[in-house]
């Protein structure tokens, strides 16, 4: 079980530009979770994937934010035309639900964006 | 919005001594979690509560719950340094869960 891995650890980019985010899940994990951290505030929900399948997305992703998990696999977050109050940290959590679902998410490192 | 709000904000203790914070949420719950989050880190899963138990134990960690008063407490005894880190009280559904804005504790050696 090598965890929730995300890429890159840290991201500075220029105002308007595009950047992307990746997230690899727990193996055997169906359910992958983004979430946005600002300095000082606890994670917000951003979308939910099971398997292959974006089930929800909060008002907090506007049109320029994408998410993919292609093959049910990994994930990709894309903002596109980044604005200064996307910095923040993004979160990545993986789950499995089933027999024994404790309901527990298990969370990545974080990719953290500074937009300047 | 985020559900829970803990309390206090900050804590600073010394080491061996007992940290205790609380979370308040609004609506009804199924269960309360509690992760911790060292700085810069993501988070890590500490505890579960489910709204049918009052009282939790996992270690050094104990927890309660008090669905009447929609709130809930996290005691670390016996703290140590490597227990310095901000803890986030979070509640929702299986897929959904809401954070508050934490708890930062130091533990002073």
């Amino acid at each position: 079980d090598t965890g929730v891995s995300q890429n890159p650890r840290h991201k500075i980019t220029k105002r308007g530009q595009n950047v992307t985010f990746r997230c690899d899940p727990i193996s055997e994990h169906n359910r992958l979770y983004w979430y946005r951290q600002t300095l000082g505030q606890g994670p917000e929900f951003l979308t939910y994937f099971q398997n292959e399948a974006q089930l929800e997305k909060s008002r907090l992703l506007s049109d320029r934010f994408s998410a993919e998990r292609p093959k049910g696999s990994f994930s990709t977050l894309e903002i596109q035309r980044t604005e200064q109050g996307d910095s923040a940290m993004y979160l990545c959590a993986s789950s499995s639900p089933g027999q024994g679902f404790t309901g527990e998410l298990f969370f990545g490192e974080g990719s953290r964006l500074t937009v300047l | 919005s985020q559900q829970g709000e803990e309390d206090p904000q900050a804590l600073s203790i010394q080491e061996g001594e007992n940290a205790t914070m609380n979370c308040s949420y609004k609506t009804s719950i199924n269960n309360l979690q509690w992760y911790r989050q060292n700085s810069g880190r993501g988070l890590v899963h500490l505890i579960l509560i489910r709204s049918n138990e009052r009282e939790k134990h996992s270690g050094r960690l104990r927890v309660t719950l008090d669905t009447s008063k929609k709130s809930s407490s996290l005691l670390i005894t016996a703290s140590r340094a490597a227990d310095t880190a901000s803890y986030f009280c979070a509640t929702g559904d299986d897929y959904k869960l809401s954070f508050g804005a934490g708890t930062t504790v130091t533990v002073r050696a």
